[in-house]
């Protein structure tokens, strides 16, 4: 594997699930970010990992839970969604914080029914 | 705070036809200036980007130029493809830290 990748590609769940999504960085890098990808609406930034230490969280409803075991690896678990919350949900990572260039990876696309 | 505006799609246009899609910000300082070009079922990828006033930014025949006179960064093709067809995203980063300010996106469809 290379670049960014993200597990499962494609979830539907109800509002009662529980459910994570997965991304993993082959890159060799420290940073990593989740956004989520709204019909239009922009891209929003939901959190930021650095070196496994959350430094943002940008207002995200509690029912979204961020997870960051190692620079690798990052997850974000899903509880009580509502169906609103469908989106596309990207997650990135870059070479530390100091404005080098995000990596993306293709995405999860969450539908809440 | 920051803020990116971009010229809503979709736009469709032929293959070989001139592509230009409007970007403007707002930001505080001197920020850097990116597109990401989104193809479908795919993530973002940086397709160009300018980190001072007058840099222009050039990557697969796309160009765009930070001009700051006019808070803009349009991008343009001279000859589009059919496999140019995607979801093109403006952002903006800061002068502090690493975080993206993005535009709506503007779909483009190039038609055979």
């Amino acid at each position: 594997e290379t670049g960014v990748t993200q597990t499962p590609r494609h979830l539907v769940m109800g509002m009662t699930n529980k459910k994570s999504l997965k991304c993993e960085q082959h890159l060799g890098h420290n940073a990593m970010y989740w956004y989520k990808q709204s019909a239009k609406k922009p891209l929003e930034l939901m959190f930021v990992y650095n070196f496994k230490e959350q430094t943002e969280n940008n207002s995200v409803p509690s029912r979204f839970s961020p997870e960051c075991p190692n620079s690798s690896h990052l997850f974000l678990h899903l509880h009580t969604l509502q169906p609103e919350d469908s989106a596309l949900y990207l997650c990135a990572s870059s070479q530390g914080l100091a404005g080098n260039e995000q990596f993306f990876g293709p995405g999860t696309r969450l539908t809440v029914l | 705070g920051n803020s990116v505006t971009q010229m809503e799609g979709p736009v469709t246009l032929s293959e070989e036809a001139f592509l230009t899609i409007n970007c403007t910000y707002t930001a505080t300082g001197y920020p850097s200036l990116f597109w990401y070009v989104q193809y479908p079922g795919e993530g973002l990828q940086l397709l160009l980007k300018a980190t001072k006033a007058d840099d222009k930014g050039s990557n697969k025949g796309f160009e765009a130029t930070y001009r700051k006179e006019t808070t803009s960064f349009h991008l343009e093709k001279g000859s589009v493809q059919v496999s140019d067809s995607a979801v093109y995203f403006c952002a903006l980063r800061g002068a502090a830290g690493n975080k993206l300010t993005f535009g709506g996106g503007t779909r483009v469809l190039v038609k055979p």
